[in-house]
């Protein structure tokens, strides 16, 4: 069964920093892309960030780039997303989604983890 | 990297078809044939409907499907149950190498 758990989330202060985790497991971690998507509270969703699987292709959203980083360890299955400069409009639930082999979408999603950005 | 427009909400009643629509532009929706359909229950993860406009992944019921033309994709739920009341939202991989989302389109049914 594929799992996705997100971890990391909680309070920062504006300007502050958090990183976030994702703990893969039911697939073969390394041969899948995947994605960070948020959701602020009673909004839609805003797909932030990707990775492939060898870490040699990265995108992102212009409203994040430059402030957070996307990385993966493979041999951890794991996803990160390094959020600095954090500012009132990054708080969200955040989720990580694998991508469909050649799909450009993302069939399984996590449950999501809580970022509020609050003095 | 504007959001695609959806309208806020639809609604039907039991048994009946609604088509949402996505509008886009021609560096999104209408550049490539990767448009996908999330549907989303309150407090719940996204679960992907649609993908490459027209495909349902397994185990998706025939009463969803996708179509698109030009600048505009299109999710028909037919025979509406109860619980296909839910949030909607479309997506596109877009030719800046990045993914835009609707804005959502909350589906009441009667």
């Amino acid at each position: 069964e594929v799992r996705l758990v997100e971890s990391g989330g909680g309070l920062a202060q504006p300007g502050g920093s958090l990183r976030l985790s994702c703990a893969a497991s039911g697939f073969t971690f390394s041969d899948y892309s995947m994605n960070w998507v948020r959701q602020a509270p009673g909004k839609g969703l805003e797909w932030i960030s990707y990775v492939n699987g060898r870490s040699d292709a990265k995108h992102y959203a212009d409203s994040v780039k430059g402030r957070f980083t996307i990385s993966r360890d493979n041999a951890k299955n794991s996803l990160y997303l390094q959020m600095n400069s954090l500012r009132d409009e990054d708080t969200a639930v955040y989720y990580c989604a694998r991508d469909r082999p050649r799909g450009y979408c993302s069939d399984y999603w996590g449950q999501g983890t809580l970022v509020a950005v609050s003095s | 990297q504007s959001a695609l427009t959806q309208p806020a909400s639809v609604s039907g009643s039991p048994g009946q078809s609604i088509t949402i629509s996505c509008t886009g532009t021609s560096s999104d929706v209408g550049a490539y044939d990767y448009v996908s359909w999330y549907q989303q229950h309150p407090g719940k993860a996204p679960k992907l409907l649609i993908f490459d406009v027209t495909t349902r992944p397994s185990g998706v019921s025939d009463r969803f499907s996708g179509s698109k033309s030009g600048n505009t994709a299109s999710l028909t739920i037919s025979g509406l149950r109860t619980e296909d009341e839910a949030d909607y939202y479309c997506s596109s991989f877009t030719t800046s190498t990045t993914w835009v989302f609707g804005g959502g389109t909350g589906l009441t049914v009667l």
